[in-house]
């Protein structure tokens, strides 16, 4: 079975810096990747996603994510946060008969 | 249309009640999904519908039932809950039978709130 490790719970950082939240997956078939973002009191944004071809992808609000098969990785960068990037991160898994296994969440605090 | 609906946004109810989440989308997904998400958790998966038939049950309570009316409504219809399961309860949807090829979409969740 596929899993998910998100190596941070919180990460501070201050505004206009930039960030990168780390992923690692653990699967020993081909799977696909995604990271999500929860504002507070709401459902799941999908930021972006990998599920084959470029190993870099781009996604909403600025944010890019680079696709590692042999370091097993699917980190999450942004060049420079804004105070509106404060929220949980969830990277997730799945394959194509299974559904979405979440990470444990990392908490991005941008501070002004 | 890429929206996923739930209703209602909150819900305080007791043990001893009955009481349904709805969830609803129109663009032509096939498969629908119940999470659960405790504060400061990840979601987690309850079930899984793939063309309206029951796929995946991961071994939720018997007081928590889902129903799929047709292609585009999820119903979770609630008994006899207990405090812990006050929660965020989170739909979603994707497309095609396999959940797994393409993303999911999420609603804004219910609040429940077992009393």
């Amino acid at each position: 079975a596929q899993s998910v490790t998100q190596l941070d719970s919180q990460v501070p950082v201050f505004e206009e810096a930039p960030v990168e939240l780390r992923c690692n997956y653990s699967s020993s078939v081909s799977v696909y990747l995604f990271w999500y973002v929860q504002y507070p009191n709401q459902g799941l944004q999908l930021l972006l996603k990998y599920l084959s071809g470029s190993t870099l992808v781009k996604g909403i609000n600025g944010f890019e994510a680079e696709f590692n098969k042999s370091q097993t990785s699917f980190h999450l960068r942004k060049p420079s946060v804004h105070i509106s990037d404060t929220a949980e991160y969830f990277c997730a898994v799945s394959r194509s008969s299974t559904p979405l296994v979440f990470g444990k969440g990392t908490r991005l605090s941008v501070i002004a | 249309d890429t929206e996923v609906t739930q209703t209602p946004k909150h819900l305080v109810m007791g043990m001893t009640n009955k009481k349904s989440l709805k969830c609803e989308q129109h663009m032509g997904h096939r498969a629908m999904y119940w999470y659960k998400q405790k504060a400061k958790k990840p979601p987690e998966l309850m079930f899984v519908y793939s063309y309206e038939k029951l796929s995946i049950n991961e071994s939720v309570p018997s007081r928590f039932s889902p129903e799929c009316p047709n292609s585009s409504l999820l119903n979770l219809h609630l008994h006899a809950l207990q405090p812990e399961d006050s929660a965020l309860y989170l739909c979603a949807s994707s497309q095609g039978g396999p959940p797994g090829a393409t993303e999911a979409f999420f609603g804004q969740g219910t609040r429940l709130t077992v009393v």
